[in-house]
């Protein structure tokens, strides 16, 4: 099994939409949870921030972490076509020594 | 100005060929890392630096060789590569406090064609 799961996509959708992505994990040593976006050809950013389980909103975002069922979700309301892009989810461990990206999930937003 | 800045930005070489890719992060961190993007792969890990010292190699081939001068500035030397390790080559930073979380920023990358 691998570490993280993340399904690639793509993901289609029309604008104003909600979106539901999602990533599963097997190791119970993650504390931190990531979400980063990344649009064509450009650098990963940081979207989201949370630790342990729970919900942590920012604007039209919401991350969600189930530390009981290993999965983490982001969220994004009324979607536009600047959300187009390609979004990993990260995970570490207390530590700080182990970070595990997923493989990203690529999102079209269609106006 | 961004916080990890890379240079340069596109770079084609040969396989007879050395260049190498240099990082720059302006946030004050004490760690710093080379990752590898291939398509329709995870982010590959390749080297870490905590103060200044290497802590990660995640048997990366040789051909590849980090360097860290200070904890500000990362550079990735390539010689001998090959057409597979055409990628986008991403430098980050971070600010290690064990307890605290490892939340890393990404530069905008390196985009390596190898021919």
């Amino acid at each position: 099994q691998k570490e993280v799961e993340q399904d690639p996509g793509p993901l289609s959708v029309p604008e104003g939409a909600i979106v539901s992505l999602n990533c599963t994990y097997s190791n119970s040593a993650f504390q931190y949870f990531m979400w980063y976006r990344q649009y064509s050809r450009k650098g990963p950013e940081l979207l989201m921030y949370t630790y342990s389980s729970g919900n942590k909103e920012d604007g039209r975002f919401t991350a969600q972490v189930d530390k009981s069922s290993k999965y983490i979700s982001l969220f994004i309301r009324d979607s536009q076509p600047s959300d187009s892009a390609t979004y990993l989810c990260a995970m570490i461990n207390q530590a700080g020594t182990a970070l595990i990206f997923g493989k990203g999930t690529t999102l079209s937003v269609s106006s | 100005e961004t916080g990890v800045t890379q240079t340069p930005r596109h770079l084609v070489m040969g396989m007879t060929n050395k260049k190498s890719l240099k990082c720059e992060q302006h946030l004050g961190h004490n760690a710093m890392y080379w990752y590898k993007q291939s398509a329709k792969k995870p982010l590959e890990l390749m080297f870490v630096y905590s103060l200044e010292e290497r802590v990660e190699n995640n048997s990366v081939p040789s051909r590849f060789s980090p360097e860290c001068p200070n904890s500000s500035h990362l550079f990735l030397h390539l010689h001998t590569l090959q057409p597979e390790d055409s990628a986008l080559y991403l430098c980050a930073s971070s600010q290690v406090e064990p307890g605290a979380g490892n939340t890393i920023y990404f530069g905008e990358g390196s985009w390596l064609t190898v021919v």
